[in-house]
């Protein structure tokens, strides 16, 4: 089945640091991927959606400064948070659906990034 | 716009008793509903979706128009299917994003 593949798994840096993660769908491309952020116990909130080949499309109250997306290909999109803060800690999802012939594919998802700033 | 309410957070039932979650949306337009399960330490998964009318380990859900439910129901629980479920909505237009409630954690007591 399709997988989504998401690294890393565990961060834990300084805070000011800019971290990385990425997001790779590994049997099947997605011109379109998601980002999610999930606080301790609570539902999944839609950051923003990666469009492949073009600018990611935020979400109300996301800074797009802050939380830089880039999908530079068909398997792969990249979210990068710049000069993280402590109230940036979170556990960080993507998720991608199969663009292939059936328009119908659910979305499939990444084990996730739990990102601790100190 | 799209919501989906869960309204319970916490739900414990024993062992072979009936399980059922609760899930209500609103939307305009033409939704596609989802239940996606996630057990401990583990990703996200999808469970089972409208448009397929099937029954995945012992869970089913139908897809109520009239009443905007798509409730999660399964007759007899199991230890296994202690975890968090999530419903959610899929909007056929624009960019197809999912809209999530905010979860049940179901506990099933031995």
């Amino acid at each position: 089945g399709a997988v989504v593949s998401q690294h890393p798994s565990r961060v834990i840096c300084k805070s000011g640091t800019s971290v990385k993660i990425e997001c790779r769908s590994l049997d099947f491309q997605a011109t379109t991927m998601f980002w999610y952020r999930q606080f301790p116990k609570q539902s999944l909130m839609l950051m923003a959606t990666s469009n492949e080949g073009s600018k990611a499309t935020y979400e109300q109250g996301v800074e797009k400064d802050k939380f830089l997306i880039n999908h530079a290909s068909l398997t792969l999109s990249t979210l990068t948070v710049t000069s993280a803060h402590p109230e940036d800690s979170s556990f960080y999802i993507c998720s991608a659906r199969d663009q292939g012939p059936n328009r119908n594919q659910p979305q499939h998802f990444g084990d996730g990034t739990r990102l601790s700033i100190l | 716009a799209q919501r989906v309410t869960q309204p319970e957070k916490l739900l414990s039932v024993f062992k072979g008793a009936p399980v059922e979650l609760k899930c209500n949306y609103s939307y305009s337009g033409s939704p596609e509903l989802f239940w996606y399960v996630q057990y401990s330490r583990q990703r996200l998964q999808l469970l089972l979706r409208h448009i397929s009318r099937e029954s995945i380990k012992g869970f089913t859900a139908d897809l109520n128009k009239g009443e905007t439910s798509f409730h999660l129901k399964k007759p007899f629980a199991q230890e296994e299917d202690s975890a968090m479920y999530y419903c959610a909505l899929r909007a056929q237009e624009g960019n197809n994003r999912l809209a999530f409630g905010k979860g049940n954690q179901v506990v099933v007591i031995p």
